[in-house]
């Protein structure tokens, strides 16, 4: 029971990435997704969530109108498309199926690095 | 979107009690009975410990429960262990389909 995270890096100021989670041995069709990422020595920061189908999206302030969630149920996916990427979105970024309004498995992460 | 109010850090004895408060608006804690609670050690993926303000997954132990009073919502910690020293943070579900996470309270056991 594990969601894998790919798509980290190292990219500079301005251009885009794009996250994938994938989850195996469990099935996330009936849960919200979600990802949340911690600054290096920082605390955690809740990024972006999406219910299970889709209905329901939403962003944080400090990302909104650069990144968009989504997911793929049929292939137990979940995406973030990061654009017009900052210094201060350095962080590793986790994948975390939902339960009710919590966060209830979480993956290893994802490092992005965002630097000239 | 204020980041919750956590105390940056509490400490007790092995066996003593510690509480952490954790202190949003009426647009997060105050508003919804969606507040979590997760443990985070060093090089590991956070783990929840408490969901729905006082509710325990299972595999939790009961020493840890969870409340809440206004804006403020609290998790304690009863027979402190060794292997409870850890990162907590605290999260609430707030207005309009977002979350938002405390700053986190580094537990020290003496």
């Amino acid at each position: 029971v594990q969601l894998v995270e790919s798509g980290g890096g190292l990219v500079q100021p301005g251009r885009s990435l794009r996250l994938s989670c994938t989850a195996s041995g469990l099935t996330i069709d009936d849960n919200a997704m979600h990802w949340v990422r911690q600054v290096p020595g920082n605390g955690l920061e809740w990024v972006s969530g999406v219910s299970w189908n889709s209905a329901n999206i939403g962003h944080a302030d400090s990302v909104k109108g650069r990144f968009s969630i989504s997911r793929d149920n049929a292939k137990n996916s979940l995406y973030l498309q990061m654009n017009s990427l900052r210094e201060d979105d350095t962080a590793l970024y986790f994948c975390v199926k939902g339960r009710r309004d919590a966060f209830e498995i979480w993956g290893q992460g994802t490092a992005v690095t965002v630097s000239s | 979107q204020s980041a919750l109010t956590q105390p940056r850090s509490v400490s007790g004895s092995p066996g003593q009690s510690v509480t952490i408060s954790c202190t949003g608006t009426h647009s997060d804690v105050g508003g919804y009975n969606y507040v979590s609670w997760y443990q985070h050690r060093p090089g590991k993926a956070p783990q929840l410990m408490i969901y729905d303000v006082t509710e325990r997954p299972s595999g939790v132990p009961d020493r840890f429960s969870g409340s809440k009073s206004g804006n403020t919502a609290s998790l304690t910690i009863s027979g402190l262990q060794s292997q409870d020293e850890a990162d907590y943070y605290c999260c609430s579900y707030a207005d309009g389909y977002n979350w938002v996470f405390g700053g986190g309270t580094k537990v020290t056991v003496l």
